[in-house]
């Protein structure tokens, strides 16, 4: 079964750092790019970034550049999110997704088809 | 980043009726256009992407159209199952993948 296991639910106060992990199998994992995606209390989905599991080549949304860190140990074929000094704002659901593409005619299309089932991050003092 | 934007942001229907929603890229886009079904408390699932191709799995009460800048999700005869929030995502800016702000689909 192709899968996304993530890590368990963290509870942190403001200041302190943060690693939460994504390992997947039932498939190739560096064959396939990593999404990470953040969902806020009651709010929709927002496009953190991206990591190349062969290279971790990575690409962050503007919104999220210099706030997190997208990394990925292939060795262990998993990926993970980081933050230095998380604040109270941080507080959100997580998922993380993989890249898959689909031929339509002569056209490869991208989207996120395998997800995990979400880490929820609780930042407070 | 290219916006996108979904309406209505809410919605009341019952079992058996048929809902459109609709999503509207802030430029062209082509065809590169996914959208989900998200249930509370659970990841997000792919229904089509290319704008119009049915994922794997997924009922044919579902069908997608559009292109260019604007797109619509419709839901042919509604089953109770099908009460969710729904995405729209595209993917034609490589590697940022920006999502609609959702739509809830409620039961009257």
């Amino acid at each position: 079964e192709v899968q996304l296991v993530q890590s368990g639910g963290e509870v942190k106060k403001p200041g302190e750092s943060l690693k939460i992990s994504c390992k997947g199998s039932g498939y190739s994992f560096t064959s396939y790019w990593i999404a990470w995606v953040r969902q806020m209390p009651g709010k929709g989905l927002e496009w953190m970034g991206i990591i190349d599991p062969n290279d971790s080549d990575t690409r962050y949304s503007p919104s999220f550049q210099g706030h997190v860190t997208i990394s990925v140990d292939r060795s262990i074929n998993t990926a993970y999110l980081q933050w230095n000094t998380l604040k109270a704002s941080d507080s959100a659901m997580y998922f993380c997704a993989r890249r898959g593409e689909g031929l339509v005619s002569t056209t490869y299309y991208y989207f996120t088809d395998v997800w995990g089932q979400g880490t929820t991050v609780t930042v407070s003092s | 980043d290219i916006p996108m934007t979904q309406s209505p942001s809410s919605l009341s229907a019952s079992v058996g009726d048929r809902v459109t929603i609709t999503c509207r890229a802030g430029q062209d886009i082509r065809t590169y256009l996914n959208w989900y079904q998200q249930k509370p408390g659970r990841a997000p699932k792919l229904l089509i992407y290319a704008a119009s191709t049915l994922q794997s799995g997924v009922p044919s009460r579902f069908t997608g159209s559009g292109s260019g800048t604007d797109f619509t999700l419709t839901i042919s005869s509604l089953q109770p199952e099908d009460f969710a929030t729904y995405y729209c995502q595209q993917s034609y800016f490589t590697l940022m993948y920006t999502f609609g702000q959702g739509t809830k689909l409620e039961i009257k």
